[in-house]
């Protein structure tokens, strides 16, 4: 089955505690993405890889890093969270064989607390 | 002016009706768009893409309005299972990078 996995699901730490969402694709696809979600701001952008180790900001980028090191992969790593960056994150992942008609697929999503 | 800008609702109809969403975007460049749904804090899911010609699936209809700089989504013969929050998606650049940018959702009640 085609999909998008995200791990956890779940999530409730500490300030300051470094942390890792998983993201991993079984599509083949090149194009992957991290969004977070927060109520009345919509999808926001963190980072975006258009293929192996080819990484972007997107819109608000501050406080995460990512890396592509694999095709399937792309881990989210907050190094120093804080409270502000509670939110439920999303991964998803395009195929860029028709750079124009890119629908994405998301994984479940991440629900992360700060405390 | 936001990059992508809908009317966040909700709109609250009854089943059957028909009910149409816009959405507004700023870059006249912008080349791919795309309406997706999303039930309540779940994953949004593809709806259908947006065709400079305009496409139908079943009881939904899309269609692209570039030179008002619009998208929109007809709902026919509303169901109670259509109620949802629709996000409507544009990748502002031509080819490229894939920046896209999502819309913060109209809210879609469906009344019984």
């Amino acid at each position: 089955e085609a999909q998008v996995t995200q791990n956890p699901r779940y999530l409730i730490t500490v300030t300051g505690k470094k942390l890792t969402v998983t993201c991993s694709q079984n599509m083949n696809h090149e194009y992957m993405s991290w969004y977070r979600q927060d109520p009345g701001l919509g999808l926001r952008q963190i980072y975006y890889s258009m293929n192996v180790e080819v990484t972007d900001k997107g819109d608000v980028p501050e406080g995460y890093k990512v890396s592509r090191k694999e095709k399937r992969n792309f881990p989210l790593i907050l190094e120093s969270p804080s409270p502000n960056q509670t939110s439920l994150y999303f991964c998803a992942s395009s195929s860029a064989n028709d750079r124009l008609r890119q629908p994405q697929h998301f994984g479940d999503g991440t629900r992360l607390s700060i405390l | 002016r936001k990059e992508v800008e809908q009317d966040p609702g909700p709109f609250n109809v009854p089943e059957g009706a028909t009910v149409a969403f816009n959405c507004t975007y700023s870059n006249s460049a912008s080349q791919s768009f795309f309406w997706y749904r999303q039930d309540c804090r779940k994953e949004p899911k593809l709806l259908m893409s947006v065709y400079s010609s305009g496409n139908e699936d079943g009881r939904f209809t899309a269609q692209l309005n570039r030179a008002s700089q619009y998208i929109s989504l007809l709902i026919r013969d509303s169901k109670l299972s259509d109620s949802a929050t629709y996000l409507c998606v544009v990748n502002p650049l031509s080819g490229g990078y894939q920046k896209v940018t999502f819309g913060t959702g109209t809210k879609l009640q469906v009344i019984p």
